[in-house]
């Protein structure tokens, strides 16, 4: 199947610095990538679409100046978490979906923890 | 996940059959998917259904699917140990090939 990484799995980071989280799709192009922020015992919140080469889609009560979503390439998309707070400690998870495919490939997350 | 329902706990004996259920609430969902979820871990699809199916088996997994009830169920045979774990069930709205909309996922823990 399909393979998707993120880099770091986890990271520590003070109060008001920013955090870069890396998504790639390793085997297959992604002409869209989504990432997903997820609490302790719940489901999968959306946060943003992303497609290559153009602004991401920002679901309703996700800040787009916080999270800031960069899709460059066909396998790369980064998520920078800017002057983060600890409230913003969660598990990102970011998924790729080839073109016209249905099917969506999640990455390991990223266990982000703001002290 | 509101409109996807899924209940929280199941627990099964090791060797017996799992059922997870889910209910959900776009009857345009062209597709419906089950996902793991081991903890500390992304999701790994596990399986999916095209909404024109009623039934479909891959080794130790059926997925039943009861589109006039909006009803989708996975059912695991011969549960083992590394089963467990957390179970979503997600639909596409709309038919969408961009976005998902997930349960709340059902733990699933296997006793020895």
């Amino acid at each position: 199947g399909a393979v998707v990484s993120q880099h770091p799995s986890r990271v520590i980071c003070k109060s008001g610095t920013s955090v870069k989280i890396e998504c790639r799709s390793l085997d297959f192009q992604a002409t869209t990538m989504f990432w997903y922020r997820q609490f302790p015992k719940q489901s999968l919140m959306l946060m943003a679409t992303s497609n290559e080469g153009s602004k991401a889609t920002y679901e309703q009560g996700v800040e787009k100046d916080k999270f800031l979503i960069n899709h460059a390439s066909l396998t790369l998309s980064t998520l920078t978490v800017t002057s983060a707070h600890p409230e913003d400690s969660s598990f990102y998870i970011c998924s790729a979906r080839a073109d016209s495919a249905y099917e969506q490939y999640f990455g390991p997350g990223t266990r982000l923890t703001v002290t | 996940g509101e409109d996807v329902e899924q209940s929280l706990f199941l627990s099964v004996r090791e060797g017996d059959s799992s059922v997870i259920n889910c209910t959900y609430t776009d009857s345009s969902s062209t597709y419906l998917y089950w996902y793991k979820q081991e903890p500390g871990a992304g999701l790994q699809l596990l399986t999916y259904i095209f909404s024109n199916m009623d039934m479909k088996q891959d080794q130790r997994l059926t997925v039943l699917l009861n589109k006039k009830d909006k009803h989708l169920s996975l059912r695991i045979a011969d549960t083992q140990t590394g089963d467990s774990a957390i179970y979503f069930c997600a639909e596409n709205p709309g038919g969408s090939a961009r976005q998902l909309t997930f349960g709340s996922g059902t733990q699933l823990t296997v006793l020895p």
